[in-house]
């Protein structure tokens, strides 16, 4: 099983940019979830799924789309890119939340 | 507001001791705490749940502790060793929840040889 995959794992945006980044997973979770990371603010949960067709927000959901055409795929969508969306982006699956597997996370800078 | 505490200063221990994690929590009637492991530039690694109703749970060298009155986790290491220093991240799913965690800012451990 290759897990969680994530690409890219680097990318680089000017302001006003939109640009998708892939989460993939091979375990048949149902339970998939987007993160954010930055220095002293820890996780921060931009959107998640409880099974394909349904998503809901997380906490710092704006500017950010997600849809779950399938179990495996969770795309994290950014519409029009901001410096302040300058972050690592983890995407995780698991069975009805419990243990968590996460991805190797995409280091995103925004200029 | 809900609140998940955990010290942001790094703890510094010497090879062999016990090390010894806190996360606090507010606001939160969590029905699990898990921890998860951090190395730099990695994604979290899973290494304990522990439910509401359990007051501690051992893996080899692990051991956590969950006290609902007080509102509080301890994570312990036992026999420490260089390799055990990371960022530790503790998480809470709240009952009748989506399932989905949150995660406190993590602490870092460091562990001297």
């Amino acid at each position: 099983n290759a897990g969680v995959t994530q690409t890219p794992k680097f990318q680089v945006l000017k302001t006003g940019q939109s640009m998708t980044l892939q989460c993939a997973q091979d375990m048949n979770h149902e339970y998939m979830s987007w993160y954010r990371q930055d220095p002293g603010m820890g996780l921060r949960l931009i959107h998640y799924s409880v099974g394909a067709g349904i998503t809901d927000q997380g906490e710092v959901p704006n500017g950010y789309n997600v849809s779950r055409s399938t179990t495996e795929d969770f795309p994290l969508r950014l519409l029009s890119a901001a410096p302040s969306q300058t972050s690592v982006y983890f995407c995780a699956s698991s069975e009805q939340g419990y243990e968590q597997y996460f991805g190797p996370g995409t280091r995103l800078t925004v200029t | 507001s809900q609140k998940i505490e955990q010290n942001s200063e790094a703890l510094n221990i010497q090879e062999g001791k016990t090390a010894t994690l806190t996360c606090n929590y507010t606001n939160y009637s969590p029905a699990y705490l898990q921890w998860y492991r951090q190395d730099p530039g990695r994604g979290p690694v899973f290494l304990l749940l522990i439910r509401e109703n359990e007051k501690e749970k051992r893996k080899e060298r692990l051991k956590v502790t969950f006290d609902t009155t007080l509102k509080q986790s301890l994570f312990h290491i036992t026999a420490s060793q260089p390799a055990d220093s990371a960022t530790y991240l503790c998480a809470l799913l709240s009952s009748g929840g989506s399932y989905i965690p949150t995660f406190g800012r993590g602490t870092s451990l460091i562990v001297h040889p």
